[in-house]
């Protein structure tokens, strides 16, 4: 298995464009995880899905940012206006999950630059 | 918001040292505590999951112990080599929620 799939792997645009970042779980894997690291706060879950189904959104900064997962294998966080202040890197993940013990395989990561 | 707390924030060690850090975490609602090893500009790699109270996991020279009446966890490294240089994370999950430490950033000089 080719492991986590994230696209693009460096994104660099201009404040108030908008950014679209791709997830390609493991296949067989049920959940999904967007996660953003940065310097201040360091790595931030963003939002979770279960069979498809988002969990957990609360740490969605704000209206800007949403996330999608329209199939088992495919998963997109969009930013629409970009802002500076959400650059960073954005690492999706994805796990087997049969209860609540789960070990999560992570992406690459997006590093995002909004200027 | 679940309190994750990890430390030291960084230490830095010589090539044969063994070492150990914390991860303090709510003792209330407790599902389960995860260790993760993060090289610099790779992805967070899973070392250990660890649910019961008293759990004690190894893998190599990487061991942890978990105390989930007191709500902390410890990560041990027998004779640190440069390899083992890297964040290392702990999280917690409790019920559908999941919350990372700030990390222990690990040096390990040859």
């Amino acid at each position: 298995d080719a492991g986590v799939i994230q696209s693009p792997r460096h994104e660099v645009t201009e404040m108030g464009q908008e950014v679209t970042l791709r997830c390609k779980p493991i296949s067989g894997h049920n959940s999904l995880f967007w996660y953003r690291q940065t310097m201040m706060r360091g790595l931030e879950l963003l939002i979770y899905f279960n069979n498809n189904v988002p969990i957990d959104d609360s740490g969605m900064p704000e209206d800007r940012f949403s996330a999608k997962m329209p199939n088992a294998s495919f998963s997109t966080l969009k930013i629409q206006p970009s802002e500076p202040r959400d650059s960073a890197v954005y690492f999706c993940a994805s796990s087997l999950r049969t209860s609540t013990i789960y070990e999560q395989y992570f992406g690459p990561g997006t590093r995002l630059t909004v200027t | 918001i679940l309190n994750v707390e990890q430390s030291p924030q960084s230490l830095h060690v010589q090539e044969g040292d063994s070492t150990n850090f914390t991860c303090s975490f709510p003792s209330s609602n407790f599902y389960a505590l995860h260790w993760y090893r993060w090289e610099t500009a790779k992805s967070p790699e899973a070392l250990f999951v660890m649910t019961l109270n008293g759990d004690e996991k190894k893998k190599g020279r990487i061991s942890a112990t978990l105390n989930t009446k007191e709500g902390y966890s410890y990560l041990y490294i027998k004779g640190s080599q440069p390899e083992d240089s890297a964040t290392y994370l702990c999280a917690f999950t409790a019920g559908n929620m999941l919350t990372f430490g700030g990390g222990t950033r690990l040096m390990v000089k040859p």
